[in-house]
C-alpha cells in the first residue's frame, strides 16, 4: 500500500522501561507478521515474527502480540535500552504461491530511549 | 556468513542522468527484492525476483526503472533518466523459498540534483 504523510510516529521512553510499539495491519489473508528496526543509515533489520494462527509470541526481551479480530499488532519490548532506539516497522508476509512471500511494511515508528 | 551486499552506498547524480544500483543476496536465498525508501516512511516495494524471473514488478515504474536478475543471484536495478523525486534510499533483500523472513542489505542513498 502507499504510505501516507511524512512523519513518524514517534515514542520516548526512559531507559529501563518497558516500550510498546503498535501496528494496524490491512491484510486478513498474511501468513506471518513481522517487526524489524531499522537504525540510522541501516537496512531493516528482522526481530521477531509470529504466524497469524497464533497470538502471543516471545523472544529475547521482545514479545509481539497479534489481535487478528482488530487486525493489531504489538510489539512490547522489555527494559529498553539505548541501543534499542530506532525505528520499528512491522510488517505482513504472505505466500502468494509456491513458497514465494510477498512482503509488505507498515507505517514506522520512532523509538528514542531516553537515558 | 556475508550479508546481503549493496553498492554503492551513496551516489549523487544529477537529474536526467543514468544510475545503477547492484545487489548480490546471501548465497542459496531464491528470492531477491528490490525496495525504495522515501525520507520517513517504511520501504516499498519495487520488484520481487524467484530465481531470474519477476513475480511481482506491478510497482516498478516501468517507464524509467528497469531490473534484471541474469543467472538468479546478482541484481541490478537501473533507473534512466532519473528525476528528482527518484531522491530515497534503495533497498535490496533476499530470503529463502519458503521463508518468511527477509534480509536486508544496506541501501544505497540515491541523491538526484
Amino acid at each position: 500500500g502507499e504510505s501516507v504523510g511524512l512523519h513518524l510516529p514517534t515514542l520516548s521512553v526512559q531507559e529501563g522501561d518497558n516500550s510498546i510499539i503498535n501496528c494496524a495491519y490491512s491484510n486478513s489473508a498474511s501468513d506471518y507478521f513481522i517487526w524489524y528496526k531499522q537504525e540510522s543509515g541501516k537496512g531493516p533489520q528482522f526481530i521477531i515474527d509470529i504466524r497469524s494462527n497464533m497470538d502471543k509470541r516471545q523472544g529475547q526481551r521482545v514479545t509481539v502480540l497479534l489481535n487478528k479480530t482488530v487486525k493489531h499488532l504489538s510489539l512490547q519490548i522489555a527494559a529498553t535500552q539505548p541501543g534499542d532506539s530506532a525505528v520499528y516497522f512491522c510488517a505482513e508476509n504472505w505466500d502468494s504461491g509456491a513458497g514465494s512471500y510477498q512482503l509488505t511494511f507498515g507505517k514506522g515508528t520512532k523509538l528514542s530511549v531516553i537515558p | 556468513e556475508a550479508g546481503v551486499v549493496q553498492s554503492p552506498r551513496y551516489k549523487i547524480i544529477e537529474k536526467k542522468q543514468p544510475v545503477a544500483f547492484w545487489c548480490n543476496p546471501i548465497s542459496g536465498h531464491n528470492t531477491l527484492y528490490w525496495y525504495r525508501q522515501n525520507l520517513g516512511q517504511g520501504p516499498e516495494l519495487l520488484i520481487r525476483y524467484e530465481n531470474e524471473e519477476a513475480v511481482d514488478d506491478s510497482q516498478l515504474p516501468k517507464d524509467r526503472f528497469s531490473a534484471e536478475r541474469l543467472k538468479g543471484v546478482d541484481s541490478t536495478l537501473k533507473i534512466q533518466p532519473a528525476e528528482l523525486g527518484d531522491s530515497a534510499v534503495y533497498l535490496c533483500a533476499s530470503s529463502l523459498k519458503g521463508s518468511a523472513e527477509a534480509f536486508f542489505g544496506q541501501g544505497t542513498r540515491l541523491t538526484v540534483v
